[in-house]
Formats: C-alpha cells, structure tokens, sequence
C-alpha cells in the first residue's frame, strides 16, 4: 500500500549480511511485521515486533525499529540461497495490516 | 490443523461464473482475514471478522463480493459474476484474538483465475 513504502530489488552474495528497509506513515501503528513470500505460496510470518521496542533479534533475523523516522529494517544475517524470495513490511492499524509492494531479494553464488 | 488451510489452491472459472473459496483457520483462533493480492503488489484487505461476525468488510470491492463465517471457525469468500479484474491470489490469515494483540497467520493463498 501506499503508505509503506519499500525498495523493490535487491541482490546479495550468499554469506553475506542483507539489509531490506521500509518506511511507514502511521505513527499510531501497534505492531510492524515481516513476511516471506516464495514464488507461488502464501505468506509466512517471519517476525514482527511491537512499536515501543527498538530492536528484536531472533536467530539470523535482526528487525530495527526506529520510531522516530518510522523506518524499519530486516537484517538477514548469513544469507542463504534458501532466503531468496520477496519480503514484505506491514504495519497494522488496529486490525488491518498496511503492507508495502515487496522487495524482492536474489541470492547469487 | 498446525496452519491456515485454503481450498482450492488454484482456481480458474469463466468470466460471470460464481466462485468459493474457503478458508480453515488455525484452531482456536476467533479473528480471520481476507486480503487479495495482485501481481507485483502487497496484499490489500478485503475483511475482518471477530467470531461469526464481519467486524469490517470495508475492503469489500463491491456487492459481488460477499464473505461469511457462520460458525466461527471456517470461512467462506463468495464472487458472484466473475470479472477477468477479479484474477488475484486470494489470502486468508487468522489471529488468536486481534490483530492488536496477537500477529496474522497466512495461508497459502488460493490463485484465481478468470478467463
């Protein structure tokens, strides 16, 4: 939707760190989320964290909050060719959830 | 079951036919969602419902499109007179109580097609 906002491509080297960012609008928004889409499939939660929290690490997967700027990122750490596939960044206003257009992250060996 | 379940998986249907699609959300869980996706682009909501009732069916594109749950578990989007516009993957996704407390689970999605 339009008011989340992410960039659309991104490619990484397998092993390296990636970093896939996202803005948002509404500062009222009690949770930010992560999904994964492979090709075909529906979407898979990857994490998602509260707005009065900055930071939330779990495993290769470190989410950065900064509320201020209303900016989020997703760090993959140690990225996999398995990682290869379209992130998406939403925001939920009460009981919607507001998700960007979706990046999409290629993997190369 | 361990996830949301929706069938079919695939579904392709004439323009102007009349389509189901059904949703099983995860047990227990009383807040279930549609959202449609088109290619290219993120899920957009189409309606909420909180047990057997449509809390908000705002996203509702238009009166051919209609969506019940009528025991509180199982849910069920109905389009009347299908239009080739109406081509999306359609997703559900289901909460233990509400998104404001609980995060959405998505099932994999059921791709229609109208030709």
């Amino acid at each position: 939707g339009e008011d989340v906002e992410q960039s659309l491509f991104l490619s990484v080297r397998e092993g390296d760190s990636s970093v896939i960012n996202c803005t948002y609008t509404d500062s009222s928004s009690t949770y930010l989320y992560w999904y994964k889409q492979e090709p075909g499939a529906g979407l898979q939660l990857l994490t998602y964290i509260f707005s009065n929290m900055d930071m939330k690490q779990d495993q290769r997967l470190t989410v950065l909050l900064n509320k201020k700027d209303k900016h989020l990122s997703l760090r993959i750490a140690d990225t996999q060719t398995g990682d290869s596939a379209i992130y998406f960044c939403a925001e939920s206003n009460d009981y919607k959830l507001s998700f960007g257009a979706g990046t999409t992250v290629t993997v190369r060996a | 079951g361990a996830g949301v379940s929706q069938t079919p998986s695939n579904k392709v249907t004439e323009k102007g036919k009349y389509v189901e699609l059904r949703c099983d959300p995860i047990s227990g869980h009383t807040a279930l969602y549609w959202y449609r996706q088109s290619l290219g682009q993120g899920p957009e909501f189409l309606i909420y419902f909180q047990g057997t009732g449509a809390a908000d069916d705002s996203g509702l594109p238009n009166d051919r499109f209609f969506a019940v749950r009528p025991e509180g578990s199982v849910s069920t989007l109905k389009i009347q007179r299908t239009e080739r516009g109406d081509s999306a993957m359609y997703l559900c996704a289901s909460s233990l109580t509400g998104p404001g407390d609980s995060p959405l689970h998505f099932g994999n999605g059921t791709r229609l097609t109208v030709t």
